[in-house]
């Protein structure tokens, strides 16, 4: 898993309460992204980071913030869940020398009843 | 037209067949390919990458890249029980700077019957 570490590995939430994942890694890695896949639609950007500070959202980031205040740390926040994020979150870095490749942690499972 | 297009299958296959999996893309701007494993309930697993067009070899697992078709394939030879996955095709352009985003296909589903 390219010492990325996902928590939780599982949540089941309620519509409505804030929630939020952190991915950690533990190389120091500049860039870090946050998927999430669906059944249909496969693996889609929500955000991604090229530093710490320095986020900018993807193609799904509608009802997602994020921060990165450590290097290390990258959490999604999900302000208001709705089950229409009910989904498997995926946390990603790129290694340095080869930002066009990612690795990929080991996911986040979210109920949104 | 979708950027990336992927046979979504399944497509099941004996033990010792070859596999071939296959991708369609639209932006002749995409230079690095990747193909990534992802077992059910885990994340996706980097397993070739490859740079413009040409082949590539590791193992039983062959990725080939024909940029003037935008074409890619991955060939897996003498193909296991333990190849059952989700095969996942990406790509990216050269565009560099703060933007290393990559375009998915949406996967094949692929068992290898014992």
């Amino acid at each position: 898993d390219a010492g990325i570490t996902q928590s939780p590995r599982h949540k089941v939430t309620e519509t409505g309460t804030p929630v939020t994942l952190r991915c950690h890694q533990t190389e120091n890695h500049r860039y870090m992204y946050w998927y999430r896949q669906d059944p249909g639609h496969g693996l889609r950007l929500i955000h991604y980071s090229y530093g710490v500070k320095d986020t900018d959202k993807g193609e799904v980031s509608d009802g997602y913030s994020v921060s990165r205040s450590k290097t290390e740390d990258f959490l999604l926040t999900l302000e208001s869940a709705t089950s229409s994020q009910t989904s498997v979150y995926f946390c990603a870095i790129s290694p340095p020398g080869m930002e066009e490749t990612q690795y990929f942690g080991p996911g986040t499972r979210l109920l949104v009843l | 037209q979708k950027e990336v297009e992927q046979d979504p299958g399944p497509l099941s296959v004996p033990e010792g067949a070859i596999v071939s999996l296959n991708c369609t893309y639209s932006n002749s701007a995409f230079q690095y390919f990747m193909w990534y494993r992802q077992y059910s309930r885990k994340g996706p697993e980097l397993l070739m990458y490859t740079y413009s067009s040409g082949n590539k070899e590791d193992g039983r697992f062959t990725a080939q890249v024909d940029k003037s078709s935008k074409y890619i394939s991955l060939f897996i030879r003498d193909s296991q029980p333990s190849d059952s996955a989700t095969y996942l095709c990406a790509m990216s352009d050269d565009s560099g700077g703060s933007n290393y985003k990559l375009t998915f296909g949406k996967g094949t589903l692929l068992t290898v019957n014992p």
